[in-house]
């Protein structure tokens, strides 16, 4: 089955920095990619996501590219805030006769530092 | 905004006792999902409904769990004699026509 891969599992920066995240799949037939955002206590919020016909894909401080031929994909957060201090997440959707599923990769911790 | 609403918030059980958590999905969403995640883990998924009946379950998703949507709103996690191992957050979600899964908040769920 599908197995996702995520690097680092913390990462530090300083307020207005840039982080990166990077996730690798397995299963080429996962066409979906979406990162979602966790905070203490609470459920996965999705902040991006892109699907496999697309290469990059960005909303404001964030984007999110994809290389179908390695099987990876990475988040990119610009200029860094202390709200954006969280855990967080990427995913491979797979098709299973249109409902979907999701694997989840093993999370980061980002920490802003003001 | 619509979204993904859970309960209980938390629930505390004994081993061997049965519990259900609650959810209710977004209202025009067609499928649904329950994923657990325990205490510093990745989300792992556990089972996919649409059209009344499962469309895929994965190995945590034993005889020991059930779920239902009983009155065309509600969706349920049914967990009938409870282990320790169950201890655990579990999320439901709900998709519409699109990829994006909405999450709920969760329940988190410990066993004694």
């Amino acid at each position: 089955g599908e197995n996702v891969e995520q690097h680092p599992s913390t990462l530090s920066v300083q307020e207005g920095d840039s982080a990166v995240i990077k996730c690798t799949y397995s299963d080429s037939a996962s066409n979906y990619f979406p990162w979602y955002k966790q905070e203490l206590g609470k459920g996965p919020q999705l902040i991006i996501d892109i699907r496999s016909n697309v290469g990059e894909k960005k909303d404001q401080r964030i984007a999110v590219t994809l290389n179908k031929t390695a099987k990876h994909f990475s988040l990119h957060i610009t200029e860094t805030q202390p709200e954006d201090s969280a855990v967080y997440f990427c995913a491979a959707g797979v098709p299973q006769g249109g409902s979907e599923k999701l694997v989840f990769g093993k999370g980061t911790k980002l920490t802003v530092n003001p | 905004e619509p979204e993904v609403t859970q309960t209980p918030s938390h629930q505390v059980t004994q081993m061997g006792q049965e519990v259900i958590l609650r959810c209710v999905p977004i209202s025009n969403h067609l499928y649904f999902y329950w994923y657990r995640q325990i205490l510093g883990q990745k989300v792992e998924f556990l089972v996919s409904f649409y059209n009344n009946e499962i469309s895929e379950k994965s190995e945590i998703f034993d005889d020991q769990f059930s779920v239902e949507r009983p009155d065309g709103s509600n969706f349920t996690l049914k967990i009938r004699s409870t282990k320790l191992e169950d201890s655990a957050m579990y999320f439901c979600a709900s998709r519409g026509g699109g990829e994006t899964q909405y999450f709920g908040p969760g329940t988190r769920l410990l066993v004694l």
